[in-house]
Parts: structure tokens; sequence; C-alpha cells
């Protein structure tokens, strides 16, 4: 069965470094996303990503991120200058689009990001 | 703006006995509504959906859920649970019609099974 993949599983970095976050999204999918999850709180949207461009994005997505399809197979989430409250696990999801497809988001596995 | 209630953070339960994990949310406008599974160390999974239709959905591993418009609650439900359903399980929805595909999460609620 196809599925979302990420890289990697843990990231350790220093506060105020660059980070990327790698997803490769389920292949005939066209519309990818973003979430986090601090520990113990809520699985939160970050962005979502269509047709090369950013559909939609939360009051977290602020000019520290960004999001890139550099191929056509991956699909990444940039933090320019990482800080202490970035430190979450984050998920990356796919859908189709067609019919009730679009409202079926897989997620990947998730990249734990701890900041220091 | 959306908000969705999961009113147990914890659900302990023997293996074997039924279990109600439940499910409110904010809304005045049509949702769709999701229950998604976080097993140990991995992502989350979709166990069922509710789009339109029928309101008692069916989803994997012999969970199901019903839709209450008017009580504004998703609850999930199970007859009988095993110890391979200990995971977290997550609630959420997303606003129909607004040309959003944002999902909407609760908290969550760890249940744990058992023996």
């Amino acid at each position: 069965e196809p599925e979302v993949t990420q890289t990697p599983s843990h990231q350790v970095t220093q506060m105020g470094q660059e980070v990327i976050l790698r997803c490769v999204p389920i292949s005939n999918h066209l519309y990818f996303y973003w979430y986090r999850q601090i520990l113990g709180q809520k699985v939160e949207f970050l962005v979502s990503f269509y047709n090369n461009e950013i559909s939609e994005k939360s009051e977290i997505f602020d000019d520290q991120f960004s999001v890139e399809r550099p191929d056509g197979s991956n699909f990444t989430l940039k933090i320019r200058s990482t800080k202490l409250e970035d430190s979450a696990m984050y998920f990356c999801a796919s859908s189709d689009l067609s019919g009730q497809g679009r409202y079926e988001q897989y997620f990947g596995p998730g990249t734990r990001l701890t900041v220091t | 703006a959306q908000s969705v209630t999961q009113l147990d953070s914890q659900v302990p339960v023997f293996e074997e006995a039924p279990v109600e994990l439940r499910c409110n949310y904010s809304s005045s406008v049509s949702v769709y509504l999701f229950w998604y599974v976080q097993y140990p160390n991995q992502g989350l999974q979709l166990l069922l959906k509710y789009l339109s239709g029928s309101t008692l959905v069916k989803g994997i591993n012999g969970f199901e859920a019903e839709f209450n418009k008017s009580q504004t609650s998703f609850h999930l439900r199970k007859p009988s649970v095993h110890i391979s359903d200990t995971a977290e399980y997550f609630c959420a929805v997303i606003t129909s019609g607004a040309g959003s595909y944002q999902l909407t999460f609760g908290k969550g609620t760890k249940l744990s099974v058992i023996p």
C-alpha cells in the first residue's frame, strides 16, 4: 500500500540554525500539508500546498517557515532560524483531488525536531 | 473558528470490554468528521470518516462512530477491544463548503487496553 514517508525521523539542531524536513507524498496525490504537534498538545495545521503554491496557512506559519516542492516527488518544510518553541513532531500529509478523496489525508510517520 | 473537544484524555478499559471515546465539535456550519489513530512511534492513520449520508459510519479494526448533528458529537465506539487497540485516538473536523481542507484536531484520547 502506498504511504507517505518522511526524513529524518529525528532531527536535533541548535537554536538559530536552519532545518529542512523532507517528505515524499503518495505519488498520485496533488495536495500536500504540514502539521505539527508540540509534546502534550494538539496536532496543529501549518500549511497546505497545491499546484506549486500555498493554498492555506495558519498563524503559526510565519516568515520563518517556507515550503517547496523541489521536484516531482519531494515536499519540504524549511525553518530558517529555529527557536526552542519549534521543538515538535512535524507531520506531512497528502491527499488526492478526486471526489471524496480530497478529504482523506494520509499522514507520514513524522519528524521529531528538537531545538537545543 | 472550529474547535474539537475530546472530553477524556485517558481511557483505560479491560480487554474484550466495549469502549466509547467522546468527541464534540463547535460549529454552526456543516462539517466533515474524522477519527485518526496513532500507534506508538507511528503516524496518524485514518480510522473512519463522515462526509454525508448515513450517520453511522464504520471504519477499520471494528470501530464505528455516529454523527449526531443536534448534539454536535461524533463519538467513537467499539463493542469489544483488543490489546492491539492501545493507541491514541484523535477526532478531527473539516468545515465543508469553505474550500478548505484544513483538519482541526482535538487533543486526543489515549486508550489503554488492560489484559
